[in-house]
């Protein structure tokens, strides 16, 4: 079965702070695409990043880079040099998907909210 | 411009009484999922469909029920027999691109208060 964790429910930091968020999952399938979300105080989810299983390498985009590696099922997100404007609940999920064509559904973990204060 | 229309963003509901929240996609993806979030429960797949006129339940259907009679349209009625309906409700559409993968998108959400 599917499952995603995100043992980290709150984290504060002091705006300049690095902070890595944490995600470990649990799959059966070879392949599978993970993804992180951003939910600002407004409520829609808005998408960060998405990974294939096939695909380990590691990616920065601008202040946040993802660690993702298959031998410990993980798939951290750090930002670099955090912001007030960074503060929100972000989620990790996981998708397991037919090669084929068939979809698979996005599982999510419980989210970990991210507070930056000046 | 493309995406999901989520409405209303806000809706109060009378104990008893049955609502529908709208979901519209102009994605042409053919997978569409609603969840429901609750503060510190992560979000909950209710419902999805993968096809017009199929649809299955997810983690939480019970008190729900869905529609998928169009490609752009999965609604979802919130019954009287959902006994805590008062939620946050995401709906979702996803789109399968071989050799790319899997890319979902999210509407903004409703907020769904029981008075």
């Amino acid at each position: 079965a599917q499952k995603v964790t995100q043992a980290q429910t709150e984290i504060s930091v002091v705006e300049k702070e690095d902070v890595t968020l944490d995600c470990v999952y649990e799959t059966r399938d070879t392949t599978y695409y993970l993804f992180w979300y951003k939910q600002p105080p407004s409520g829609e989810l808005v998408f960060l990043i998405r990974r294939n299983s096939f695909d380990e390498q590691n990616e920065i985009s601008g202040r946040y880079s993802w660690n993702f590696q298959k031998s410990t099922s993980s798939f951290n997100f750090t930002i670099t040099a955090s912001q007030v404007v960074d503060s929100a609940v972000y989620f990790c999920a996981l998708s397991e998907s037919n090669y084929g064509g068939s979809q698979g559904n996005l599982i999510f973990g419980k989210g970990t909210k991210l507070s930056v204060k000046p | 411009d493309g995406g999901i229309t989520q409405s209303p963003k806000y809706l109060f509901r009378k104990e008893g009484q049955n609502v529908t929240l709208s979901c519209e996609q102009n994605l042409n993806h053919d997978a569409m999922y609603w969840y429901r979030q609750d503060p510190g429960q992560g979000l909950r797949l209710i419902y999805y469909s993968q096809i017009v006129n199929d649809f299955q339940k997810g983690d939480i259907a019970e008190g729900y029920s869905v529609s998928r009679e169009k490609k752009e349209s999965f609604p979802l009625t919130v019954t009287s027999a959902q006994k805590n309906p008062t939620a946050f409700y995401l709906c979702a559409s996803s789109i399968f691109i071989r050799d790319r993968g899997l890319s979902a998108f999210f509407g903004q959400g409703t907020r769904l208060t029981v008075v």
